[in-house]
């Protein structure tokens, strides 16, 4: 079956612009998950969603991060006025029930440069 | 918070031999620490896990212990073959609850050389 997409899959940015990455999990998940993976680094977590409850944002680096998934399925990571050091790779992961007890699925992730 | 750290940062090994990456924990009430293998452009995959109430874990040629005592974990690759080279993540987070953020190792980079 289909796994979790994201788009789109390159993004280059002018210092200042506003972006917007998408995610769609796994038909069903319930549970939804934003990473962010520098360069050479392990994925470090962002947001949470429980369908369209955002449970944990305590992982956004800063107010210009906004993540909503308003229907419980799509989600959307909003990075506003970007700066250089937002420059990495945003991962979305998904699992089927409640997080903690089930395997995450990553989509392939956003590759975000800003020049 | 939980800290993990991953040790070797890279690892070359010849075709045919085994290859084993570790891992060390800081918060005892972890109990679930899965691998996902990461190949150049791609998300991580998961390719095994392991949950607390067990030692040992394996999956043909591949294999996870877990020493909770110690709070260390290591992935074990046997007979590698060129398709295992990719970047392997450990990742430890509590599970149980409602939320279960993974907390991701910086990473081995394994190169299996023909």
């Amino acid at each position: 079956g289909a796994g979790v997409s994201q788009s789109p899959r390159y993004k280059v940015a002018k210092r200042g612009q506003d972006v917007a990455l998408r995610c769609d999990p796994i038909s069903g998940h319930v549970s939804l998950f934003w990473y962010q993976q520098a360069l050479g680094q392990g994925p470090e977590f962002l947001t949470y969603f429980q369908n369209e409850a955002q449970l944990d944002k305590s992982g956004l680096p800063s107010d210009r991060f906004f993540a909503e998934r308003p229907e419980g399925s799509v989600s959307t990571l909003k990075i506003q006025r970007t700066q250089q050091e937002d420059s990495a790779v945003y991962l979305c992961a998904s699992s089927l029930r409640l997080a903690g007890s089930e395997t995450q699925y990553f989509g392939p992730g956003t590759r975000l440069l800003v020049l | 918070g939980e800290n993990v750290e991953q040790h070797p940062s890279t690892l070359s090994v010849q075709e045919g031999d085994s290859a084993v990456i570790k891992c060390t924990y800081s918060d005892s009430a972890s109990n679930y620490f899965p691998w996902y293998k990461q190949e150049l452009g791609k998300g991580p995959q998961l390719i095994i896990d392991i949950r607390s109430n067990v030692g040992e874990k394996k999956d043909q040629r591949i294999a996870v212990t877990l020493n909770k005592t110690a709070k260390h974990f290591s992935l074990h690759i046997t007979e590698t073959q060129p398709e295992d080279s990719a970047v392997y993540f450990c990742a430890a987070t509590w599970y149980g609850g409602s939320q279960g953020n993974l907390i991701f190792g910086k990473g081995t980079k394994l190169s299996v050389k023909p």
